[in-house]
Formats: C-alpha cells, structure tokens, sequence
C-alpha cells in the first residue's frame, strides 16, 4: 500500500461543478502540499498546510491530521483547470512522499 | 526573472548512450532534486543535493550520476546501466532542504525517450 493515496485517479466535469479530490496518507507528518500540473509538465505549488483550512481563489485546501486526510476543493469550476493535481506529504524526517496524482478533466 | 530551466524539452536517445539532462536555476536556491514521473505514479526521488559539491542518492540512483560544482547548476546523467530510462525527468530546488516548510520550485521537464 502506497503511504500516500490520491483518490479519484480520474475525474472529468462540466464547467462549474464543485470538484474535490483527497488525499490520505499513513505516516506522521510535518506539513502537507498540494501541487498542479500543467498539461505541458511543469508543475506549480498551491498550497502548503500543516493544520486547517486555506483559500486562494477559487481553491480550497483542507487538512484534518487526526484522520490523516486532505481535501483540494475547486468551485466554479473552468476548463483551465484542467490538470494533474499532485498531493505530497513531508515526513516527520523531511522526506517528501507524493502521491500519484488526479488527472482532472473540465469540459466546456 | 528568476526560475528554473531544463534543457531540453524532449530528447531521445539511443540504447547504449549515456546523456545528460541540463538543470539550471539562478533562484539563489542551496538544494536541487532530480525526480522521476512514470505514468500513474507518484514522483520518485533519483538524486538531491543541499549545498555545492555535495549529492546524495534518493530512492532510485541506480543507473544515474550527478554533480554539483556550481551553486546553479545540477546535471543528471543517465547512464545506459539504467535499465528503463524512458521517463519524464524534473529537476527542482529549494531554500534548503531541512525544513518543514520547504518549498520546491521546478523546472518544466525534460521527456527522455530511448529508441
């Protein structure tokens, strides 16, 4: 079993939806990140958290460390969206352990 | 401005060569990383350095060498030891590495094909 789990592995959506993807892992850790990757392969940091809650627009990044869960959260979806979301979790000895990511797909 | 670049975007290689995958940031950045992306799978670690003329190997060396003599500049190569050296390739730096709220900054990528 991967330490780090990413579910759906897929999703597709009409424009506008409400999406959320989750993220579980199984090692204590020190901080937890949300990334997303560009259809050409660059990726970009979103979000960083250690505890709570954070919004950066029309995203948002959720953390509960009892059940050892994260969830990203899009509204109002749009095809720019569309991407591979990537969760990665900082051990409690600094290593980073990624996930295998969620490839979302906003249709028009 | 400032940021990370890897060159180049795709390359393709024959069986039996060894070649080398650029990296260069000028973020000011000590640490530098070089992963691995096969589909479906989650980045692995190959080789990551926290300060010049200093490396050390991630979750999957074998069949690769770097270098670090240069606070800017992280070279991958892949060896033809490396038995499946199809991949995507993602080099990436950070203020430092031991930190809990470390940031890492990537490149764009390079896709290494072996005909």
């Amino acid at each position: 079993k991967n330490e780090v789990e990413q579910s759906p592995q897929n999703l597709t959506a009409q424009e506008g939806e409400f999406i959320t993807i989750n993220c579980s892992y199984s090692v204590g850790i020190s901080a937890l990140h949300w990334l997303q990757q560009h259809p050409g392969g660059g990726i970009v940091s979103l979000f960083m958290l250690s505890s709570g809650k954070k919004k950066h627009g029309r995203l948002i990044a959720t953390i509960n460390i009892q059940e050892k869960h994260s969830s990203l959260h899009i509204t109002a979806s749009h095809p720019r969206d569309s991407a591979v979301y990537i969760c990665a979790v900082r051990s409690s000895n600094y290593q980073l352990i990624w996930g295998a990511g969620t490839k979302l797909i906003i249709k028009p | 401005d400032g940021g990370i670049t890897q060159s180049p975007k795709y390359l393709f290689r024959k069986e039996g060569q060894n070649v080398t995958l650029s990296c260069e940031q000028n973020l000011n950045h000590d640490a530098m990383y070089w992963y691995r992306q096969d589909p479906g799978q989650g980045l692995r670690l190959i080789y990551y350095s926290q300060i010049v003329n200093d490396f050390q190997k991630g979750d999957i060396a074998e069949g690769y060498s770097v270098s670090r003599e240069k606070k800017e500049s992280f070279p991958l190569t892949v060896t033809s030891a490396q038995k499946n050296p199809t991949a995507f390739y993602l080099c990436a730096s950070s203020i430092r590495d031991r930190s809990s709220y470390n940031e890492q900054f990537f490149g764009p990528g390079t896709r290494l094909t072996v005909l």
